[in-house]
């Protein structure tokens, strides 16, 4: 099972982007990299998700190194509603989530 | 937009209760999921459903049930709720593929008391 490791905190500057960065070296060939993030007391809320290829939504961007033993997520203009918790992970065969300790943002003005 | 909804925001027990924690998704989601999260232990799997009547452990399922009787409804049961299952509990949905992206609930906050 791939499991993956984030720093448990960062701050960001309102209108900067945010760059969060996630260690995945035990990641399989097939196993897609995920992003949710988490406000606090609400449920965790899908971002974007990628295999191999950078990937981008309204949301964020998805950039995976070539090796895909890491990835990083980028909110281009970080607003103070993007604070949250942003988790990491992949799925293994079984479809179980596995959900690392995620990365405290703070968007300050 | 997927919809998943639970049946409670807060939820205050005593210890030896019977408690029932309801989910309901208005997608047709195969998959249902519950999990549990605590501080410092991030999201935890308790069981997950892939069909209805199906039921797969998950990491933690001691102290848990869960039923599935309609496709769009995933119960989970504390058969006898204990203080150390004080803690949020969140549902989530997928489509066909186990793999597919997870939707969340809002979560339950539980206290046992």
């Amino acid at each position: 099972d791939a499991k993956t490791t984030q720093p448990p905190s960062m701050d960001c500057a309102e209108g900067r982007a945010a760059n969060l960065p996630c260690n995945h070296s035990t990641i399989s060939g097939n196993e897609y990299v995920y992003w949710y993030r988490q406000i606090h007391s609400q449920g965790p809320q899908y971002i974007i998700h990628g295999l191999k290829n950078n990937e981008t939504n309204e949301m964020a961007s998805l950039i995976i190194t070539e090796d895909r033993k890491s990835s990083t997520l980028i909110l281009p203009h970080a607003t103070l509603r993007d604070t949250a918790v942003y988790y990491c992970f992949s799925y293994n065969q079984g479809g179980k989530l596995i959900f690392g300790q995620g990365t405290e943002l703070s968007v300050k003005p | 937009d997927v919809k998943v909804t639970q049946s409670s925001r807060y939820l205050v027990k005593r210890t030896g209760e019977k408690v029932f924690l309801e989910c309901v998704q208005d997608m047709d989601h195969e998959n249902m999921f519950w999990y549990r999260q605590d501080p410092g232990l991030g999201l935890r799997l308790i069981y997950f459903s892939y069909d209805v009547k199906m039921k797969e452990k998950g990491d933690i399922p001691e102290g848990y049930s869960v039923s599935r009787e309609k496709k769009e409804r995933f119960s989970l049961i504390l058969e006898s709720a204990s203080t150390n299952q004080t803690s949020m509990y969140l549902c989530a949905t997928a489509g066909v593929s186990l793999l597919e992206t997870q939707y969340f609930g809002p979560g339950t906050r539980l206290l046992v008391l």
